[in-house]
């Protein structure tokens, strides 16, 4: 079946920061790749999504890079501010069937002043 | 564009009582929503899908019994979680899907169930 993998967190950041959240994946065929974020108290929302091997999402500054190579698709940011702090949480949608999301346990982030 | 509300956003209920959980899409029809459940400082895992007209897509070890899901209208599904117990106490989010054949789900805020 289809899996989703990330690194545990929290992950504990300064401002400014480089942000790096690994996401690997398991599923077959061409999966669409997505970021959630959810932040204290809110429901999710998508961040940024790549429908196909080697496009980027992008949005807020944060970018992913669709690797099926390496089935990956890790979650950067280049300066994380205090208000990026949230959970953060990779997902698949295969390209069949229901298309029902799989999710990965959720990577929480907390950047400090 | 493209939001989903949740009705009620958290619900105390007693041991045995039966909950109603509304999710609906206010600007856009949803010919398919999902249903999620999330334990504390944990993944959502889908229990169910739901279709406009038919019966819901249940996954494996959720109680269809349990958790009754009506997709009444293109903009409006339920979740009734019947005899309700401590344990069924989470966070219910659903999802919904525009159109036919896409990819992209928008989310509700999530429903808070605490079981007395």
């Amino acid at each position: 079946g289809n899996s989703v993998t990330q690194m545990e967190g929290p992950v504990t950041l300064s401002e400014e920061a480089f942000l790096t959240i690994n996401c690997t994946y398991t599923a077959t065929g061409y999966p669409s790749l997505f970021w959630y974020v959810q932040y204290p108290g809110e429901g999710l929302q998508l961040l940024l999504k790549a429908t196909k091997a080697d496009d980027k999402g992008s949005n807020k500054g944060f970018e992913a890079t669709y690797r099926k190579e390496t089935t990956s698709f890790h979650l950067e940011k280049g300066s994380v501010q205090v208000s990026d702090s949230a959970v953060y949480f990779c997902a698949l949608s295969p390209d069949t069937g229901r298309r029902a999301l799989t999710f990965g346990s959720g990577t929480r982030l907390q950047v400090q002043p | 564009g493209a939001v989903v509300s949740q009705h009620p956003s958290w619900v105390i209920c007693k041991s045995g009582t039966s909950v109603k959980i509304e999710c609906r899409s206010l600007d856009f029809q949803a010919t398919t929503m999902f249903w999620y459940r999330q334990f504390p400082k944990q993944s959502l895992m889908l229990m169910a899908t739901s279709n406009e007209g038919s019966k819901a897509t249940y996954e494996q070890g959720v109680e269809k019994d349990k958790f009754l899901i009506n997709h009444a209208s293109l903009t409006l599904s339920t979740l009734t979680v019947t005899s309700a117990h401590p344990e069924d106490s989470s966070f219910y989010i659903c999802s919904a899907r525009p159109g036919q054949g896409g990819y992209e789900q928008y989310f509700g805020p999530g429903t808070r169930l605490t079981v007395t």
